[in-house]
């Protein structure tokens, strides 16, 4: 079975710093995809960032980017230049390319920006 | 697209009675899904449709939970004899087969509370 481990329950970082949130998959396929979703306390999940397992480029989108270890099952969310309003629960997730209906996620870290 | 919508977005309900949450996908979308989330965890898959068709369901999903969506536009969750253990953040989400088919967006959830 697919699992998600994100072994940093809470973050911290001053405003304008960098962070890294980690996260580690163990899975047997070779087809899938992981994402990053944050969810302020509005609760929504939002999705931050999508990776391809077969794209071996690491995905950015603006200040986010992706740290894709596909060997080491490792998949590590950078946040560049952090801003109040990324404070928020992170999400890592995992999917099939296969069956692409069941998202597994992990338990989340949450991340604190100091003002 | 106007995302993906959820109402009611909290109900509190005495224990024993039905609730009922409906969910608009972002427009075509075909598939559409259920999720819930207990506070400090991350979401866990109820159930997916593909279209009006439900192809899969967790185990999570007992039978007092049931899942419906008709003409596959909205979907509801109907959750019968509602017990205390339930309370809990229903999400719905969505997505389309095809390029970024994998990718799954949320609503903001509808939030249960059992008294």
């Amino acid at each position: 079975a697919q699992t998600v481990t994100q072994s940093q329950p809470e973050m911290s970082v001053q405003e304008a710093e960098t962070v890294t949130l980690s996260c580690t998959y163990d899975t047997s396929e070779s087809d899938y995809y992981l994402f990053w979703y944050k969810q302020p306390p509005s609760r929504q999940m939002i999705l931050v960032i999508r990776q391809e397992a077969y794209k071996q480029q690491n995905a950015t989108e603006n200040r986010f980017s992706v740290n894709f270890q596909k060997a080491a099952k490792s998949f590590s969310l950078k946040i560049s230049d952090s801003q109040l309003g990324d404070a928020a629960m992170y999400f890592c997730a995992y999917i099939r390319g296969d069956s692409s209906y069941k998202l597994i996620f992990g338990s989340g870290t949450r991340l604190l920006v100091r003002p | 697209d106007t995302g993906v919508s959820q109402n009611p977005r909290h109900k509190i309900t005495k224990r024993g009675q039905n609730v009922t949450f409906r969910c608009d996908p972002i427009s075509e979308h075909n598939r559409l899904y259920w999720y819930r989330q207990t506070l400090g965890q991350g979401p866990e898959f109820l159930t997916y449709f593909q279209n009006e068709a439900q192809l899969e369901k967790s185990r999570l999903l007992s039978d007092r939970f049931s899942a419906e969506r008709p003409k596959g536009s909205f979907s509801t969750l109907e959750i019968q004899r509602t017990e205390q253990g339930d309370s809990a953040m229903y999400l719905c989400a969505s997505s389309r087969t095809g390029q970024g088919g994998n990718t799954i967006y949320f609503g903001e959830g509808s939030w249960l509370t059992v008294v």
